[in-house]
């Protein structure tokens, strides 16, 4: 099983709306990512965690809370977004190694309203 | 800081055409570089990985790159392109720390196939 497993795939919702990104492998992946791509951009950093410790928090607002509860789950909590984060989200995952390749998931797209 | 630039936002081929994706990477480092593919409302899939072991590396759907350190290059390249080849194509370097990598992407190029 070569699939990091992203829900949902589509995601509308309010400013004052409280939701949650999915992100799944079972590649035995000790390093997941978060990824936010605007469109015709390419994606930009905004956390990683490896060994379920958040590494890497790219100053991303606080309204943004990442969460990794196992080694094979990562999760993306969102509250009080702002219309300017709508976006592709992607999750990834790598082995712990210098240079691995990073496996996406397919993304959620959010839209803000 | 390794960084990657890709020449042309867009590139336009005729079915069956040679297709040529540029990209020239600032490095003090051996990097590690990667070409992905994303179609549309979807994510990022690997194309192929340079890590030093071979200066000419095989991706999938017949895709091959050329590391050329003379050039600080790494162009992304196909015989014969297929209308399915239709997509934006990232190339990007690796930053390795312990325990993840990230990646820095260059700002894509956008491959058009025409009949």
């Amino acid at each position: 099983d070569t699939e990091v497993t992203q829900t949902p795939k589509h995601l509308v919702m309010g400013m004052t709306n409280k939701k949650s990104l999915k992100c799944e492998q079972h590649m035995g992946h000790r390093a997941m990512y978060w990824y936010k791509q605007k469109a015709k951009k390419p994606p930009e950093l905004m956390f990683v965690y490896s060994y379920e410790k958040l590494s890497i928090n790219e100053s991303v607002p606080s309204r943004f809370s990442p969460e990794c509860p196992n080694s094979s789950l990562l999760n993306l909590h969102l509250h009080a977004l702002q219309p300017e984060d709508s976006a592709l989200y992607l999750c990834a995952s790598s082995g712990a190694g210098g240079g691995e390749k990073l496996f996406f998931g397919s993304g959620t797209q959010l839209s803000v309203l | 800081a390794q960084s990657v630039t890709q020449l042309g936002s867009h590139v336009s081929v005729s079915e069956g055409a040679l297709v040529l994706l540029r990209c020239n990477y600032s490095s003090s480092v051996p990097p590690y570089l990667f070409w992905y593919v994303q179609y549309p409302n979807q994510g990022l899939q690997l194309l192929l990985k340079y890590t030093s072991a071979a200066t000419l590396v095989k991706g999938i759907n017949g895709f091959e790159a050329e590391f050329k350190k003379s050039e600080t290059s790494f162009h992304l390249t196909k015989p014969s392109a297929h209308m399915s080849d239709a997509a934006e194509y990232f190339c990007a370097v690796s930053h390795p720390f312990v325990g993840y990598s990230t990646l820095t992407f260059g700002k894509g190029t956008m491959l058009l196939v025409s009949p």
